[in-house]
């Protein structure tokens, strides 16, 4: 699975956009992104994933380059409940149960009233 | 909306003893996993479980551990003889499977286990 790179830590103002970067250079084009988040003390959460369209759900957006080797999510509009470590994982296109998350340190994003 | 429980959400053990964690996952899932995080550390991956057997565990999961899905709703995680280091929080997961490629996970809130 292609390794993951992302900031250790970043702020975000309530109300404004937050965009969390990763990198995933050395990813194959079988290879999704995936975004989960872990609040406090709480359970990893899925936000959203992409193959290399940008995607949007009621959580996010996620806009990956044209080369794959990077991508974004977004929140929109971050609260104060955004406050989270946030992972993104790359997982290969598999029909199976072998899809383990292998989760590294994250993002920690902290956003500021 | 469908959430994966799970049961104790607090356990607490003395060293030797034996606990079993449960979950019950999303109830048309087809996929079952089980990760822990120690405290400050990253979160783990320990088992996936499909069609009834495990599909694939870390090198974690030795023989001092075991799952079992005994009823076709629940999804248990034994621990035949705890040990200190088996203190972390247990996350349950489960995920749906039905389409071609990887779906996304859904994780219970926790069991904290406490070996003393």
């Amino acid at each position: 699975d292609a390794k993951t790179t992302q900031p250790t830590s970043m702020d975000c103002a309530e109300g404004r956009a937050a965009n969390l970067p990763c990198n995933h250079s050395t990813i194959s084009g079988n290879e999704y992104v995936y975004w989960y988040r872990q609040i406090h003390s709480q359970g990893p959460q899925y936000i959203i994933h992409g193959l290399k369209n940008n995607e949007t759900n009621e959580m996010a957006s996620l806009i990956i380059t044209e080369d794959r080797k990077s991508s974004t999510l977004i929140l929109p509009h971050a609260t104060l409940r955004d406050t989270a470590v946030y992972y993104c994982i790359a997982l290969p296109f598999f029909g199976g149960a072998t899809n383990k998350l292998i989760f590294g340190t994250g993002t920690l994003l902290a956003v500021q009233p | 909306e469908p959430e994966v429980t799970q049961t104790p959400s607090h356990q607490v053990t003395q060293m030797g003893q034996e606990v079993i964690l449960r979950c019950v996952p999303i109830s048309n899932h087809l996929y079952f996993y089980w990760y822990r995080q120690i405290l400050g550390q990253k979160v783990e991956f320990l088992v996936s479980f499909y069609n009834n057997e495990i599909s694939e565990k870390s090198e974690i999961f030795d023989d001092q551990f075991s799952v079992e899905r005994p009823d076709g709703s629940n999804f248990t995680l034994k621990i035949r003889s705890t040990k200190l280091e088996d203190s972390a929080m247990y996350f349950c997961a489960s995920s749906g499977g039905l389409r071609q490629g990887n779906d996304e996970q859904y994780f219970g809130p926790g069991t904290r286990l406490t070996v003393t």
